[in-house]
């Protein structure tokens, strides 16, 4: 069955360094792979997709590579602050299909 | 962007009882999802709600311990039937955003605890 990991299940960092988040698949194709950030008592928000034939994507202070030759996505918050602190989430699906999501990675930034 | 709301936001149950969890959308949407989120584990997929059809459950989760309706375009219910501690859990309710096609808003959820 499918199965996602994400490297850890926290991450603490002082503020303006970048953080790096991981997310490895196994016994999976997905056409896209998603991030989202939870924040205690809520429901996860989006924050950016990435398709099966795109290497890399940004917004703002966030980038996500692809790589499925690895299965492995990479997450980076740079020059990241306090108000970055959440638990991000890994979720992965074909066109059409449930997302399967992993565990997150709950990011602490201190200042 | 829609908005969604789920009723109650927390709840303390007795085992044997059932829940009914609510979740409305601002807006009229096709499909509406549900969610379980247990403690340290992955959201996971209950079923997915398509106005004037039965819902279509994943595996592991059957209509009769988590009956669901979908009675028009912007509301549906999950209930929890004959909950046991194993049930205290998240639950939480999205929709797809139109904006990009397979991705999600999510509701706030609702956190549950079985006595």
């Amino acid at each position: 069955s499918q199965k996602i990991e994400q490297n850890s299940e926290a991450l603490n960092i002082q503020e303006g360094k970048t953080a790096t988040l991981t997310c490895n698949y196994t016994n999976y194709s997905p056409a896209y792979l998603q991030w989202y950030r939870q924040d205690p008592g809520r429901g996860p928000v989006f924050l950016l997709l990435i398709r099966e034939n795109e290497k890399e994507k940004r917004k703002e202070r966030l980038k996500v590579t692809f790589d499925t030759t690895l299965k492995q996505s990479l997450f980076h918050i740079t020059a990241s602050q306090p108000a970055d602190s959440a638990t991000y989430l890994c979720a992965l699906n074909q066109a059409g299909t449930a997302l399967i999501f992993g565990k997150g990675t709950t990011l602490s930034v201190s200042s | 962007s829609a908005v969604i709301s789920q009723k109650p936001s927390r709840d303390i149950c007795q085992r044997g009882t059932s829940l009914t969890i609510q979740c409305q959308v601002d807006s009229q949407v096709t499909m509406m999802f549900w969610y379980r989120q247990q403690p340290g584990q992955s959201l996971t997929l209950i079923a997915t709600a398509n106005q004037g059809s039965e819902a279509t459950y994943e595996s592991g989760f059957v209509i009769d311990k988590f009956p669901i309706s979908r009675p028009n375009l912007t509301f549906s219910t999950l209930t929890v039937s004959n909950m046991s501690p194993e049930d205290s859990s998240i639950y939480l309710c999205s929709v797809d955003r139109v904006q990009l096609v397979d991705t999600q808003y999510f509701g706030p959820g609702t956190r549950l605890t079985v006595l």
